[in-house]
């Protein structure tokens, strides 16, 4: 039973313009969330985090959305750059157990940015 | 820069065979943590340990098998690989107890079984 899903498998970006990635959760203890990115052939980098007593949080041209009552949040990435076409993990936490941060990952989005 | 470590990163094997998939990391992380992922799919947990001579099954049942002796090498095994086996493995590692830590990945091994 998937808990965290990406809907969208692949997104196409103009360079310059916004990419929305979004994602969707069903488990309502997930209380931190995180955005990792993947180029072909290298292992996930994390990107930003929020945690759930934000909505908001922003680094750079990345930023993430979190709407608790939707169980969803977003990444937003403005500008598009050509650098950023590379597959986008949302990953979820839940404090259940103190002493393990287990990850829950989507299955991700594909983002190209055409320059 | 995350410095984790896999090897190999491809294998091509033939059923029955016995592998061990290498991870090593020098971040001296207590945590470390073996991910499944096919094409498209989510990354699924196999495997977790806390620290040394701690091994913990993670949310997808695997047939393989984990140890942690040191605190920077956590070797994965299968004792007989089929080609249900095939998939690529992500190996993590993150600091401390705080919940909050990021999970640094290695670059993967992506394991074909003919």
């Amino acid at each position: 039973d998937q808990q965290v899903k990406q809907n969208s498998p692949s997104l196409s970006v103009q360079e310059g313009r916004i990419s929305i990635l979004n994602c969707d959760y069903t488990n309502s203890m997930f209380d931190y969330f995180l955005w990792y990115k993947k180029y072909p052939a290298e292992g996930p980098t994390f990107l930003i985090s929020i945690s759930s007593i934000k909505d908001k949080n922003e680094d750079g041209r990345f930023t993430v959305f979190l709407n608790k009552s939707a169980k969803h949040l977003s990444l937003h990435i403005v500008p598009s750059q050509p650098g950023d076409s590379a597959v986008y993990f949302c990953a979820a936490s839940a404090d259940w157990d103190d002493n393990f941060n287990k990850f829950y990952f989507g299955s991700g989005t594909k983002l190209n940015v055409k320059p | 820069e995350a410095d984790i470590y896999q090897t190999p990163r491809y294998l091509v094997i033939g059923t029955g065979k016995k592998i061990t998939l290498e991870c090593s990391q020098t971040m001296g992380h207590d945590k470390m943590y073996w991910y499944q992922q096919d094409p498209g799919m989510e990354l699924h947990l196999i495997h977790y340990s806390y620290g040394v001579n701690s091994t913990e099954k993670g949310d997808l049942s695997s047939e393989s098998t984990v140890s942690r002796i040191r605190t920077e090498h956590f070797p994965l095994t299968l004792e007989s690989a089929r080609p249900s086996h095939t998939s690529q493995y992500l190996c993590a590692s993150s600091e401390g107890r705080e919940r909050y830590n990021e999970q640094f990945f290695g670059p993967g091994t992506r394991l074909t079984v003919l």
